[in-house]
């Protein structure tokens, strides 16, 4: 089993949409956890972290950690052509050190 | 500012050769970490090198090897090549210190080696 799992897609919708991407974890040991999109032909670039369970709001994105049952969501609301792209889950130890385990990916298409 | 460069950005090699891979991160980070992108296995973190010092490292074999320069440029070698060794190659630069926004890592375009 993964430490990070993910479902690869790929999802599509129409634009307007609310997604719904999803992660779950083991080894609680991580405290960081992060959602990064990937482009293609480009490398991944960090779109929101959080610390604690809970939610946290950018814009039309909003992060969802639940520890109680390991989940990790992102949601994207009025999605648009361009979050079309690969998000990528990620949690990473509280260190100095940057051993971060990533999920698979998702990718999702938002068609106009 | 300028982000972090790789070079090459593609590569075609074959099997048993070695190869050599360049990062250059953001100026003042001096932390870059190396990861191995592929369909089957995702993302996979190979080493972090902070201030010419390997500080964290994945479960690669030895093959895979990296160094940093007292600029904080980055360099990766993998010898003896594998078919399985395909892949996108990415680096990331931080500022190496937990905190504020976490020491976001910033990821270059990556190098995509083609092993055959």
């Amino acid at each position: 089993q993964k430490e990070v799992e993910q479902d690869p897609g790929p999802l599509s919708v129409p634009e307007g949409a609310i997604v719904s991407l999803n992660c779950t974890y083991s080894n609680s040991a991580f405290q960081y956890f992060m959602w990064y999109r990937q482009y293609s032909r480009k490398g991944p670039e960090l779109l929101m972290y959080t610390y604690s369970s809970g939610n946290k709001e950018d814009g039309r994105f909003t992060a969802q950690v639940d520890k109680s049952s390991k989940y990790i969501s992102l949601f994207i609301r009025d999605s648009q052509p361009s979050d079309s792209a690969t998000y990528l889950c990620a949690k990473s130890p509280y260190t100095g050190g940057f051993k971060t385990i990533f999920g698979a990916g998702t990718r999702l298409f938002v068609k106009a | 500012k300028a982000g972090v460069t790789q070079t090459p950005r593609y590569l075609i090699k074959t099997r048993g050769q070695q190869v050599t891979l360049s990062c250059s991160p953001i100026s003042g980070h001096r932390s870059v970490s190396w990861y191995q992108q592929t369909p089957g296995q995702g993302l996979q973190f190979l080493f972090e090198y902070f201030s010419e010092t390997q500080r964290n490292k994945g479960n690669f074999p030895g093959r895979f090897s990296g160094r940093q320069f007292s600029n904080s440029r980055s360099e990766m070698n993998v010898s003896t090549l594998e078919l399985g060794d395909s892949a996108l190659y990415l680096c990331a630069s931080s500022l190496g210190v937990a905190g504020g926004r976490f020491g976001e890592q910033f990821f270059g375009p990556g190098t995509r080696l083609t092993v055959l």
